[in-house]
């Protein structure tokens, strides 16, 4: 299995809601990533995981809330969001997070829009 | 610091004619530089990845790049466009030091094939 899974493809949520993203891969990686992309924008890094230990937080506002439970699975929790949180979310893997075999494999994303 | 510049915003080609997307890094460390292809409302997919072993990289779907280090420029070449090569491309460096597992991106390049 050479991909990473992203469920859902589409979300739709209010700004009480709380909903979760959810990213798997079963490639090995230790390293699993969450990213924010605007429209006509680079995706923007939100949170690296490395072996299931936050490793890096871009800053990002509480609403945001990540989880690893396993080596294989990264949630993304949200709550609370405003409208302007309306993107597409991308999770990605590597091997890990430094060194040769660092280039990270992208899922097909979720597209959220906060009403 | 790292930073990616991607010289072009639009690219127009016709079908079977050559592409160049052109891109410079700057980067304190000795980089690993890739290229992601983004299709419309899809995750980014790995089209090639520089790591030092070799300068002319070789990729999917016939792509290549070459890494001049005296340029600083990482550019991505195709002998002979085809439609399904219409889509956003992002030159993209990965972080040493202390950011390891941060890419930076550069703003992307819009590739238009014309029949």
């Amino acid at each position: 299995d050479t991909e990473v899974t992203q469920t859902p493809k589409h979300l739709v949520m209010g700004m009480t809601n709380k909903k979760s993203l959810k990213c798997e891969q079963h490639m090995g990686h230790r390293a699993m990533y969450w990213y924010k992309q605007k429209a006509k924008k680079p995706p923007e890094l939100m949170f690296v995981y490395s072996y299931e230990k936050l490793s890096i937080n871009e800053s990002v506002p509480s609403r945001f809330s990540p989880e690893c439970p396993n080596s294989s699975l990264l949630n993304l929790h949200l709550h609370a969001l405003q409208p302007e949180d309306s993107a597409l979310y991308l999770c990605a893997s590597s091997h890990r997070t430094s060194g040769g075999m660092n280039e990270q494999f992208f899922g097909p994303g979720t597209r959220l829009t906060v009403l | 610091a790292q930073s990616v510049t991607q010289l072009d915003s639009h690219v127009s080609v016709s079908e079977g004619t050559p592409v160049l997307l052109r891109c410079n890094y700057s980067s304190s460390y000795s980089p690993s530089l890739f290229w992601y292809v983004q299709h419309p409302n899809k995750g980014l997919q790995l089209l090639l990845k520089y790591t030092s072993a070799a300068t002319l990289v070789k990729g999917i779907n016939g792509f290549e790049a070459e890494f001049k280090k005296s340029e600083t420029s990482f550019h991505l070449t195709k002998p002979s466009a085809h439609m399904s090569d219409a889509a956003e491309y992002f030159c993209v460096v990965s972080a040493g030091g202390t950011s390891y597992g941060k890419l930076t991106f550069g703003q992307g390049t819009i590739l238009t094939v014309h029949p």
